[in-house]
């Protein structure tokens, strides 16, 4: 079956320090992948999505950058965060268009 | 680009009571997904439709695909305090040509013991 990881669960990082945080898909191959930001209680923002390897799509202007060096591996960064970049991220997959997407657990990033 | 409105916001209900919440959209869908989200946690998927008129159960949960792929509804029957969470409805971008989802703002469900 297929499986979706993200890590870290928590992360609390200061203004100005770089950002990685890491998602990876199991049982599965060419799978697409996404980041969401979720604001807390709010609803769910799109920031990147891929459909391949070294191929990313950036929905909003941002203080973030995505890659993909891996099939299944999605990578989020920043260089600096800001405090505004605070929030719940999520990863999402799923094969092929108009089926299911499926979610990790999230990590709280708070800048601080 | 397409919009998804959910209704209501949020809800308050007494345990056991069912719950009906609704997806729409002025534009054709050709899937709809149904998620709960607890505090926390990432979405977990409930039910994905795929045809008109579509009438799905998981558990006590039931939910539909309307006929005129324009809308969708969610019904919990007999809730319990566990379906506590924020319910999205979801579906396939159709018109950028792209694989992006567009997710409905959410229906914050509470249940009183």
């Amino acid at each position: 079956s297929q499986t979706i990881h993200q890590w870290p669960a928590t992360l609390v990082q200061p203004v100005g320090s770089p950002l990685s945080l890491e998602c990876t898909v199991e049982g599965t191959s060419n799978p697409n992948l996404y980041w969401y930001r979720q604001a807390a209680g709010r609803g769910l923002q799109l920031l990147f999505y891929s459909v391949g390897i070294g191929q990313i799509s950036s929905e909003v202007p941002q203080n973030l950058s995505a890659s993909r060096p891996q099939d299944r591996q999605f990578i989020l960064s920043s260089k600096k965060l800001l405090l505004s970049d605070s929030g719940f991220y999520l990863c999402a997959w799923n094969q092929g268009s108009g089926t299911e997407a499926f979610f990790g657990q999230g990590t709280r990033l708070t800048v601080v | 680009g397409q919009q998804l409105n959910q209704s209501p916001q949020s809800m308050f209900i007494q345990e056991g009571e069912d719950v009906s919440m609704n997806c729409t959209s002025s534009s054709i869908f050709n899937t709809w997904l149904w998620y709960k989200q607890d505090p926390g946690e990432g979405p977990v998927l409930l039910i994905a439709l795929y045809k008109a008129g579509e009438l799905t159960s998981n558990g006590r949960l039931t939910a539909q695909f309307g006929i005129t792929r324009k809308d969708s509804f969610l019904n919990i029957s007999a809730s319990i305090p566990s379906d506590v969470g924020i319910y999205f409805c979801a579906g396939p971008d159709t018109t950028s040509g792209t694989y992006k989802y567009i997710f409905g703002t959410g229906t914050r469900l509470k249940v009183l013991a």
